[in-house]
Parts: C-alpha cells; sequence; structure tokens
C-alpha cells in the first residue's frame, strides 16, 4: 500500500534540534515535491515548506528560515526535516505531504509525529 | 503571509448542503487557481478532497466539489453524512514557491 511513514514520538528540551524522518513505501519519492507541514495544538495547519526530491532544492516559509533544513536520502526515498532552536511554540504534529509536481496540492499525506518541547 | 480565513464551524444535518467559505487576498487565493482541500480526522492523515479549485481526485465522493470567485474559494458538501463529521482546511499558493493554509473549519453532522 503507498504510503508516507513517519518516525515516531519525540521530547526535546528547549533550544534543542529535532529531525523527523518521512519514507515512501512501495514507490520512489523521484519527480515529487515534499512539503512539511504542522499542526500545534487546538490549532490549523501552517505550512512550512518543501524539498524537490530530484534536486534537493529547497523553499521554506520566512518563518522558519534559519532554523528549518530540510534534506532527502533518494537510495531510500525517505524526506527529513530538521528544526533547530526549539521552543515551546514549537510543541506540534510535524506532517509530510507529497506534491505530485508543483500543482499546489498535496496528494498523500503521513500521519504526523508529535513533537513536544518541554523542560 | 496571513493564514486564509475561513469559518470556525459549520454544521448540517445529514442530507443537507454546506459550504465552506476560504478568503484570500489578490496574492493567493485571488490570483492562482493552485487553491486545494483537505479533510483531517484528528490523529489521521489528511486527505485531498479537492485541487485546483474544482478537481475532484480518484476516489473522492463526488458529493464534494470547489469553486473559487475572486478572493474567495468554497468547498461545498452535498448529502451530508455522518462520515463527512471532521476538520477541512483549504490551501493556495502564495506566489514565490510558497502556500498557505485556511485556519480550518470543524464540520459537525446534527
Amino acid at each position: 500500500q503507498v504510503q508516507l511513514v513517519q518516525s515516531g514520538a519525540e521530547v526535546e528540551k528547549p533550544g534543542a534540534s529535532v529531525k523527523v524522518s518521512c519514507k515512501a513505501s512501495e514507490y520512489t519519492l523521484t519527480g515529487y515535491y515534499m512539503h512539511w507541514v504542522r499542526q500545534a495544538p487546538g490549532q490549523g495547519l501552517e505550512w512550512m515548506g518543501w524539498i524537490y526530491f530530484n534536486s534537493g532544492g529547497t523553499k521554506y516559509a520566512q518563518k522558519f528560515q534559519g532554523r528549518v533544513t530540510m534534506t532527502r536520502d533518494t537510495s531510500i526515498s525517505t524526506a527529513y526535516m530538521e528544526l533547530s532552536r526549539l521552543g515551546s511554540d514549537d510543541t506540534a504534529v510535524y506532517f509530510c505531504a507529497r506534491d505530485p509536481g508543483s500543482l499546489g496540492y498535496f496528494d498523500l499525506w503521513g500521519r504526523g509525529t508529535l513533537v513536544t518541547v518541554s523542560s | 503571509q496571513s493564514a486564509l480565513t475561513q469559518p470556525a464551524s459549520v454544521s448540517g444535518s445529514p442530507g443537507q448542503s454546506i459550504t465552506i467559505s476560504c478568503t484570500g487576498t489578490s496574492g493567493d487565493v485571488g490570483n492562482y487557481n493552485f487553491v486545494s482541500w483537505y479533510q483531517h480526522h484528528p490523529g489521521k492523515a489528511p486527505k485531498l478532497m479537492i485541487s485546483e479549485v474544482s478537481k475532484r481526485p480518484s476516489g473522492v465522493s463526488n458529493r464534494f466539489s470547489g469553486s473559487k470567485s475572486g478572493n474567495t474559494a468554497s468547498l461545498t458538501i452535498s448529502g451530508l453524512q455522518a462520515e463527512d463529521e471532521a476538520d477541512y482546511y483549504c490551501c493556495s499558493y502564495a506566489g514565490s514557491d510558497t502556500y498557505v493554509f485556511g485556519t480550518g473549519t470543524k464540520v459537525t453532522v446534527l
């Protein structure tokens, strides 16, 4: 079954970094963009940025510039999102979402990774 | 980039039709036909319901339809069913390879 499998929940201290992974099962991510979206408790979805799997090119939301790094490992069809200098307001569920061709929609999502920032 | 504005909640009885609005600006919704809609049951992966304003992906019920007028996009659910109860989010391309989501709407089936 085609799906995006994300890494497990993380608990981090303020100021630390977290790296979340997103692996495509049953297919390759070549040719796709992978976006990252987060949802803080009780809040809506927030777009964070994307990585183009072929080239590794990225685009980040201005809010996260300098704090987020998106990478990928083509050999294992896995995308990564690393967020640094964590604060309590970074506590959220982080989703990866596949974009088939920069047409402005996400046709497949992971189930999310809960990141809790707490001292 | 400010979030697109959606009503916090919309409700309807089974069989009724409801419409969720998504208001942006001339810099996002009003300028691009890249508006999409997602259904999200908490704890699950969001699901694409509408792409490019009004295109329905394979497997999505034809009870779901999308449209746009000016800076406002809309999602209509006809023949409301209990399984439609969920959170719904719009998303728009906002230029310069960036995207913006709506504030989200909780749909309740009475």
